[in-house]
């Protein structure tokens, strides 16, 4: 039915303390992505699962970065020890993909603003 | 990852028809191109997808020259409502990320 769900939409948190962020993808879609987005800027590719595996995290900015998605549904960013540069939009996208199935569609969420303090 | 260039922003009256190209010179054989739109405070969403020659939806064309080396955008008769930015993606399904630059901001004037 709906598509992709980001909760919660804003959150503020002090530096220093840990955030999740959740994403619920379109019900049947292997592929689910998550980005950052900063003022005026694209989004900022940071990890891509295929089902329950991180496919390439070669985006995560460093170790305080982590994300799941144990199966293969929704999923959830971690960040340890929030720094003020942590502040943007977290986007999570996800799509029916295919092995050789050419191109994709991918369908974003609302995205999640984290602002740190 | 093939690279996309895209202009940075471009303006546009309402009821003209805009065309955006993107330049991808090293796109792959197995890539397709695709366009997303934005608004702000929203994410992406996608517009339109082609491998070769012209795709065609209800809401832009998608032109796409022999070489596949670029490919451009056509919205017609805009609107105000048209107003955001505009990313051209190139990739396959299956293997890689989608990867977006900094997109190009259409600007629609009354």
């Amino acid at each position: 039915g709906a598509g992709v769900s980001q909760t919660p939409s804003n959150k503020v948190t002090e530096k220093g303390k840990y955030v999740e962020l959740r994403c619920d993808p379109i019900s049947g879609h292997t592929a689910l992505y998550w980005y950052r987005q900063s003022l005026g800027q694209g989004p900022e590719f940071l990890i891509y699962f295929q089902g329950t595996g991180a496919a390439d995290d070669s985006g995560l900015p460093n170790d305080r970065f982590f994300a799941v998605r144990p199966e293969g549904s929704v999923s959830t960013l971690k960040i340890q020890r929030t720094e003020r540069g942590d502040s943007a939009v977290y986007l999570c996208a996800s799509s029916l993909v295919g092995i050789g199935q050419g191109g994709t569609e991918a369908f974003f969420g609302q995205g999640t603003r984290l602002t740190v303090v | 990852l093939a690279k996309t260039t895209q202009p940075i922003s471009m303006d546009s009256y309402e009821g003209q028809e805009v065309n955006i190209t993107c330049s991808h010179n090293n796109i792959a054989t197995n890539d397709y191109i695709t366009w997303y739109q934005q608004f702000p405070s929203q994410g992406p969403r996608f517009i339109i997808q082609g491998y070769k020659t012209k795709v065609t939806n209800e809401v832009a064309s998608l032109f796409i020259p022999a070489d596949r080396k670029s490919s451009t955008l056509s919205l017609p008769r805009v609107s105000l409502s048209d107003t955001a930015v505009y990313y051209c993606l190139v990739g396959s399904a299956g293997n890689t990320p989608l990867v977006f630059g900094k997109g190009t901001r259409l600007s629609v004037i009354a």
